[in-house]
């Protein structure tokens, strides 16, 4: 069975850093590309960045620059570094993984974490 | 504002049939998804590649496409089905994935 356990987040000042982390199981983490996607309360949802198998890895423009998103082949784990964080950046945040090597549509997801950007 | 256009929101009474739209000119080059979400809930991937239904989602999803336009069709809604739905695809790099505004489905 595919569980992703999203964590790592909380509250945080604005122009602060955060990571989120996401543990994969139930699949063999390194053949398939995993994606962060973002949903604002009360609103839809928001594609973040995507990391294929091989790492080629791919950013919204509203979050270039600023997020960093990685992986732990070895330790079935998925990392979202969060930099300069502005309070629009206030949202849950899912981890997903794909359904291929590439990018191609999050077929399960985690249970998200909650991003709160707030002085 | 999304690339993908959809209504947001729609009723249906239960039992009966509802289609929902997704309209975007990406969609004549890149296939749709659907995702279905209840309060509270992460997402759940119920139409992938225009029409395809994922293992465990209930025949009555179904997925179309014409031109520029990808409906979502639940032939015989049940209560369980009242929730938001979103479609899926990517923007015109092919890179980066994009969703639609979403729509609030009601089962009267």
């Amino acid at each position: 069975e595919v569980q992703l356990v999203d964590s790592g987040g909380g509250l945080v000042q604005p122009g602060g850093s955060l990571r989120l982390s996401c543990a994969a199981s139930g699949f063999t983490f390194s053949n398939y590309a995993m994606t962060w996607v973002r949903q604002a309360p009360g609103k839809g949802l928001e594609w973040v960045s995507t990391i294929s198998g091989g790492g080629s890895t791919y950013y919204a423009d509203s979050v270039k620059g600023r997020f960093t998103i990685s992986r732990d082949n070895s330790k079935n784990t998925l990392y979202l570094q969060m930099n300069s964080l502005r309070p629009e950046d206030t949202a849950i945040y899912y981890c997903a993984k794909d359904r291929g090597w590439q990018s191609e549509v999050p077929d399960y997801w985690g249970q998200g974490t909650l991003v709160t950007v707030s002085s | 504002s999304s690339e993908l256009t959809q209504d947001p929101a729609v009723s249906v009474a239960l039992g009966q049939t509802v289609r929902i739209t997704c309209q975007g000119d990406r969609l004549r080059s890149y296939y749709a998804s659907w995702f279905q979400q209840k309060p509270g809930q992460a997402p759940v991937l119920v139409i992938y590649g225009n029409n395809n239904r994922p293992s465990g989602i209930p025949d009555r999803f179904s997925g179309s496409y014409s031109g520029n336009t990808a409906s979502l069709t639940i032939t015989g809604a049940q209560a369980e089905d009242e929730a938001d739905y979103y479609c899926n695809s990517r923007d015109s790099s092919g890179n980066h994935l994009v969703f639609g505004g979403g729509t609030k489905l009601t089962v009267l």
